[in-house]
């Protein structure tokens, strides 16, 4: 039972380049959230989905995309970097039964740095 | 949508004395409270967290309380130690978390 583990660990990219951050959990959780972290700040919400086949946006979704086609997996993809987007990314995923929450657990974290 | 206040943003005390750390909401229908502690370059770890039919938790050295009518909920640690020194998150949720922006606690041997 690895939790949640999120792929890479650290990434520099160039202005305009793209890239996809990866998320898998193998907890059967059906809630998975992306949040990006600036230093020395709090979490704000990219995106979450509720189950496979349905994402939603957060608070700052603006140059970021992401799918949820299985339970298990959902990336985060960055189209054309800006520096605005450096930052460390965490993934989360949580199981849901009538509106309560249980199992909220975050990956390891991806530290991005856009160039 | 949610709004999640959390004070102060930077707490010292000595060790063995007690920290305090206070959460305010907007959305009366958020029903789960949790607070984690992230230390330096880690992720955030879930130490206690309380849902909206209960007032009070207790684990240990920690504790958490919640006044449901004024939408404020409170983390206290008691018999602090150096250990205990890492930025504190409070979150209230429905369906989204909604994170306060963090206290970073210090705790001075």
């Amino acid at each position: 039972n690895a939790g949640v583990t999120q792929t890479p660990k650290f990434r520099i990219l160039k202005i305009g380049q793209s890239m996809t951050l990866q998320c898998t959990q193998d907890m059967n959780h059906n809630y998975m959230y992306w949040y990006r972290q600036d230093p020395g700040m709090g979490l704000k919400l990219i995106y979450y989905s509720v189950g496979a086949g349905i994402t939603d946006k957060g608070e700052v979704p603006n140059g970021y995309n992401v799918s949820r086609s299985t339970t298990e997996d959902f990336p985060l993809r960055l189209e054309l970097a800006a520096p605005s987007q450096t930052s460390v990314y965490f993934c989360a995923s949580s199981y849901v039964l009538g509106g309560t929450h249980s199992g909220y657990t975050f990956g390891s974290g991806t530290r991005l740095t856009v160039v | 949508g949610e709004n999640v206040e959390q004070h102060p943003s930077t707490l010292s005390v000595q060790e063995g004395d007690s920290a305090v750390i206070k959460c305010t909401y907007s959305d009366s229908a958020s029903n789960y409270f949790p607070w984690y502690k992230q230390e330096l370059g880690k992720r955030p770890q879930l130490i206690i967290d309380i849902r909206s039919n209960v007032g009070e938790k207790k684990d240990q050295r920690i504790a958490v309380t919640l006044n449901k009518t004024a939408k404020h909920f409170s983390l206290h640690i008691t018999e602090t130690q150096p250990e205990d020194s890492a930025v504190y998150f409070c979150a209230a949720s429905r369906s989204q978390f909604y994170f306060g922006t963090g206290t970073s606690l210090t705790v001075i041997p």
